[in-house]
């Protein structure tokens, strides 16, 4: 069975350029997150879909971050304009539900920004 | 809030020998789910081993087991039979249980990076 996912693999590019991040869930899954993972703040969610529709966008860091689920197999996480900071591993995962079933990790995007 | 800690940044234990990694958390629920994430080199994020908070009863997973102990909220994973495959970063997580909420929330613990020596 095909897993999560994400694609690039990893993105360099420049400060100030738009960076779209690009994930599938397992075929099935209602749930789907998206995390930023760095050494000095280790793994973060930033945005929880269920059934397409954000439920919590709460960790998303500024309104530079936007992430949309236009269906059920595609969601896709922006930064306009892109920021040295932003620089980090981005993991996509997905669920059944939420509530007592794990999360599936695809092999996350590395992010680099010059 | 909920907090996860893994107060060994990096251990290591010799191939075929046996190795605890450490994870305590905090927390006022009483219904929860713990999980060990393993991250090897190649950065995907694997589920190890799952345990639930009402559950008495360790978890098992082939060569990975864990000592659960809720009263002290301590949640260590033991590794047997070590193998050069088990060298990655292991993440300790907590997940609330129930409807409502932000019980979809995984708080991860700030690893531990387990070398597997020959």
């Amino acid at each position: 069975d095909a897993g999560v996912i994400q694609s690039p693999r990893h993105e360099v590019t420049e400060m100030g350029q738009e960076v779209t991040l690009r994930c599938k869930p397992i075929s099935g899954h209602n749930s789907l997150f998206w995390y930023r993972q760095t050494m000095m703040r280790g793994l973060e969610l930033l945005i929880y879909f269920n059934n397409n529709v954000p439920i919590d966008d709460s960790g998303m860091p500024e309104d530079r971050f936007s992430a949309k689920m236009p269906n059920a197999s595609f969601s896709t996480l922006k930064i306009q304009p892109s920021e040295p900071r932003d620089s980090a591993v981005y993991f996509c995962a997905s669920s059944f539900g939420w509530s007592n079933q794990p999360q599936h990790f695809g092999d996350g995007t590395r992010l680099s920004i010059l | 809030a909920q907090t996860v800690t893994q107060s060994q940044p990096e251990m290591s234990v010799q191939e075929a020998e046996t190795v605890t990694l450490s994870c305590t958390y905090d927390t006022s629920e009483s219904d929860y789910y713990l999980f060990w994430y393993k991250q090897p080199p190649s950065r995907q994020m694997i589920l190890v081993i799952r345990q639930e908070a009402y559950k008495q009863q360790n978890a098992t997973e082939n060569r990975f087991s864990v000592n659960f102990q809720k009263a002290a909220k301590s949640f260590s994973l033991k590794i047997s039979d070590s193998q050069l495959g088990d060298a990655a970063m292991y993440f300790c997580a907590y997940r609330r249980m129930g409807s409502g909420g932000s019980n979809y929330k995984l708080t991860f613990g700030k690893g531990t990076l387990l070398t597997v020596n020959p």
